[in-house]
């Protein structure tokens, strides 16, 4: 089992839309958890942490079940510019190692 | 706003070949970290450093050498490069191990 697992997608949603991915991950130890961006040919770029208590920053919102090993990304009125793929990362407990999911690739379409 | 520079952004390399990355931060980062993404792969850890002059095997370091002489620089050694080395370079940094890492843009290798 991977430690940390995503849905590659692709998902094609229509402009406007909202969409959620999920990303579960295996160590039970994992402290810190992120949703980073990445567009084609180009460095992840941090979208944002996520928090045992949910977080929101504009259109996109984070949640973390640490009962059951996941985190959600939901992003709500998707915009052609939301196209990219979203990676799911994990960091463990004293390992200062960061443990990227595949990625899910998102679509929005006109 | 530098942030995380990578050197060079495109090489070929032949068979046996050998060639260093350079990576470099301005950000008074602790922690560096090299990755190689390949498709369907994910990125995976080469090797990372927890500050100057140390240095760690990730989870594929065969084939691959580092050094961490100064705080700001983080180099990535291929000694005899093979085809099997044909990736993306991603350069990380973080101020802790546990907060926002932030990338540089990337070192395409071909080895061929």
């Amino acid at each position: 089992r991977k430690e940390v697992e995503q849905d590659p997608g692709p998902f094609n949603v229509p402009e406007g839309a909202t969409v959620a991915f999920n990303c579960t991950y295996s160590n039970s130890a994992s402290q810190s958890f992120f949703w980073y961006r990445q567009d084609c040919r180009k460095e992840p770029k941090l979208l944002m942490s996520v928090y045992s208590s949910g977080n929101e920053d504009g259109r996109f919102t984070a949640q973390l079940n640490r009962a059951s090993q996941y985190i959600s990304l939901l992003i709500r009125d998707s915009k052609l510019s939301d196209s990219a793929t979203y990676l799911c990362v994990v960091n463990m407990v004293g390992t200062y190692k960061y443990i990227f999911g595949t990625g899910t690739r998102l679509k929005v379409l006109a | 706003n530098a942030g995380v520079t990578q050197t060079p952004k495109f090489r070929v390399l032949k068979t046996g070949q050998s060639m260093t990355l350079l990576c470099a931060q301005d950000m008074n980062h602790e922690y560096m970290y090299w990755y190689r993404q390949d498709p369907g792969m994910g990125l995976r850890l080469i090797h990372y450093s927890v500050g100057e002059g140390t240095t760690a095997k990730g989870e594929v370091p065969d084939g691959y050498n580092v050094s961490r002489l100064k705080k700001q620089n983080f180099l990535l050694g291929l000694e005899s490069a093979a085809p099997s080395q044909t990736s993306v370079y991603f350069c990380a940094s973080s101020y802790q191990g546990s907060t926002e890492a932030f990338f540089g843009q990337g070192t395409r290798l071909t080895v061929v």
